[in-house]
């Protein structure tokens, strides 16, 4: 059993739908991070959040430690937006636990 | 905002060779960094974490003496695959931590390729 699961595995939406993907997470994180892998392979650390929740323009990153889940929404979604979205957890001891990812393909 | 500079993008060499990969934080002093492997198609799976000035801590599996870590200082760490054989072609990233509590940065990612 992976100590990150994402859901779903595979996404396609038309474009401006309202996009969420999921994590669930089985260990203590002292952070969850959202990662976004583009076509080409490169990374860029969307969120890291430890509570509550966190917007940045269309993207919105929320948590709930009790539940040990976290959720990524893409509001008025685009087809640039198309990539691989992996949520990764840390803890105190600087180990991470990745998701497997989701795969995003927004259609116009 | 701060960038983490990764050298070369891609690279391809013969088998029994060395090759080695540079990851920079240009902007800002990165007291940890960590490396991680990317298999086609799957998540990230880091190999290890190191800090300045002192050796990697490597992850269960990851061969340390082929795979080099050094992190000369609070700006370079370096990844030297050494003999590479075909299995090590893979995709190759680095990450970053600030001084701050939220501060992780990536890198964009080495191909390497092995013939």
């Amino acid at each position: 059993k992976n100590e990150v699961e994402q859901s779903p595995q595979n996404l396609t939406a038309q474009e401006g739908e309202f996009i969420t993907i999921n994590c669930s997470y089985s260990v203590g994180i002292s952070a969850l991070h959202w990662l976004q892998q583009h076509p080409g392979g490169g990374i860029v650390s969307l969120f890291m959040l430890s509570s509550g929740k966190k917007k940045h323009g269309r993207l919105i990153a929320t948590i709930n430690i009790q539940e040990k889940h976290s959720s990524l929404h893409i509001t008025a979604s685009h087809p640039r937006d198309s990539a691989v979205y992996i949520c990764a957890a840390t803890n105190t001891g600087n180990q991470f636990y990745f998701g497997t990812g989701t795969s995003l393909t927004v259609i116009p | 905002g701060a960038v983490v500079s990764q050298h070369p993008s891609w690279v391809i060499c013969k088998s029994g060779t060395s090759v080695k990969i540079e990851c920079r934080s240009l902007d800002f002093q990165a007291t940890t960094m960590f490396w991680y492997r990317q298999f086609p198609k799957q998540s990230l799976m880091l190999m290890a974490t190191s800090n300045e000035g002192s050796k990697a801590t490597y992850e269960q599996g990851v061969e340390k003496d082929k795979f080099l870590i050094n992190h000369a200082s609070l700006t370079l760490s370096t990844l030297t695959v050494t003999s590479a054989h075909p299995e090590d072609s893979s995709f190759y990233i680095c990450s970053a931590r600030g001084r701050g509590p939220f501060s992780l940065h990536f890198g964009n990612g080495t191909r390497l390729t092995v013939t």
